[in-house]
C-alpha cells in the first residue's frame, strides 16, 4: 500500500513565479491536510480538504496561497508570486474519512521549495 | 504564552544511553497526546499516542503524560543511532478543526 506521495520533492523558483505542489494520499483516504515547516520551526497547519471541499483554511496565509483537492486527481497547492520567504518545507498528510476516534494522520516526504 | 513549547536542542547522546524528550502545553482542552519521529529530509510518523495521564509503553519508548502539569515527556530506553531525529510533540484537533498543533522539535543524535 503505497503512502502518501508528494512530488516534487525539490522546487527551484525565482521571485514572482508560481509554484504548485501535488499530493496524492494513500488509498482509502479522502482527508487532506497541508503543513508548513520553516526553518528552526515546526509543522504549522495550513489548510483541510475534502474532494472538492476546503474544509478548514485558517492556516492559510491570505494572499497568494490557494488549495484545492479535485473529485480526479491530486491535491494541489499553489502558491503564486512566490517571495523568499516562501522557502519552506510543505508536507502533506492524510487521513481516512471520519468515524476513528483519533485522528491520525499520515505524513508524505513533502516538497521543499527554494525561492531565489 | 505559547500554546506547546518544545526545547529545540540539539540533544546529543552516547549509544545505550537513556534519552528524555519533553513538551509543555497550555490548552486544558487537549485529551490526547502524540510523539512524531521525523528524519532528515522525511516526513513525520506517528511513534506513540497516549490519552491519558501516566505512562505508555511500546518498546524501548514510553510516553509519559502529566495533564495536572501540562507536561507530556517521550524517553527512549537503550537508544540506537538509529534513533537519530527530530521528536516532535503533537496534540490533536480541538473544536470541531482537524490541524495537529505540534511542538518546534527536539533534534537528537545518538552516537555509536
Amino acid at each position: 500500500n503505497a503512502g502518501v506521495m508528494q512530488n516534487p520533492r525539490h522546487l527551484v523558483r525565482r521571485r514572482g513565479q508560481e509554484a504548485r505542489l501535488r499530493c496524492s494520499p494513500m488509498k482509502g483516504h479522502s482527508h487532506v491536510y497541508w503543513y508548513r515547516q520553516l526553518p528552526e520551526e515546526g509543522l504549522k497547519f495550513m489548510v483541510y480538504l475534502q474532494k472538492e471541499n476546503i474544509i478548514d483554511e485558517s492556516g492559510m496565509p491570505k494572499e497568494r496561497f490557494s488549495a484545492e483537492f479535485p473529485k480526479e486527481g491530486p491535491s494541489i497547492l499553489r502558491i503564486q508570486q512566490v517571495v523568499r520567504g516562501d522557502s519552506a518545507a510543505y508536507f502533506c498528510a492524510s487521513s481516512p474519512p471520519r468515524g476513528r476516534t483519533m485522528n491520525e494522520q499520515f505524513f508524505g516526504p513533502g516538497t521543499r521549495l527554494t525561492v531565489l | 504564552q505559547k500554546e506547546v513549547e518544545q526545547d529545540p536542542g540539539p540533544l546529543s547522546v552516547p549509544e545505550g544511553a537513556i534519552v528524555s524528550l519533553n513538551c509543555t502545553y497550555s490548552n486544558s482542552a487537549f485529551q490526547y497526546f502524540m510523539w512524531y519521529r521525523q528524519y532528515s529530509r522525511k516526513g513525520p510518523e506517528l511513534l506513540m499516542y497516549t490519552y491519558s495521564s501516566g505512562n505508555k509503553e511500546d518498546g524501548r519508548f514510553t510516553a509519559q503524560v502529566d495533564k495536572s502539569s501540562k507536561y507530556i515527556s517521550l524517553f527512549i530506553r537503550d537508544s540506537q543511532p538509529s534513533d537519530s531525529a527530530t521528536y516532535l510533540c503533537a496534540f490533536p484537533p480541538q473544536g470541531g478543526s482537524e490541524k495537529l498543533v505540534f511542538g518546534k522539535g527536539t533534534k537528537l543524535t545518538v552516537n555509536p
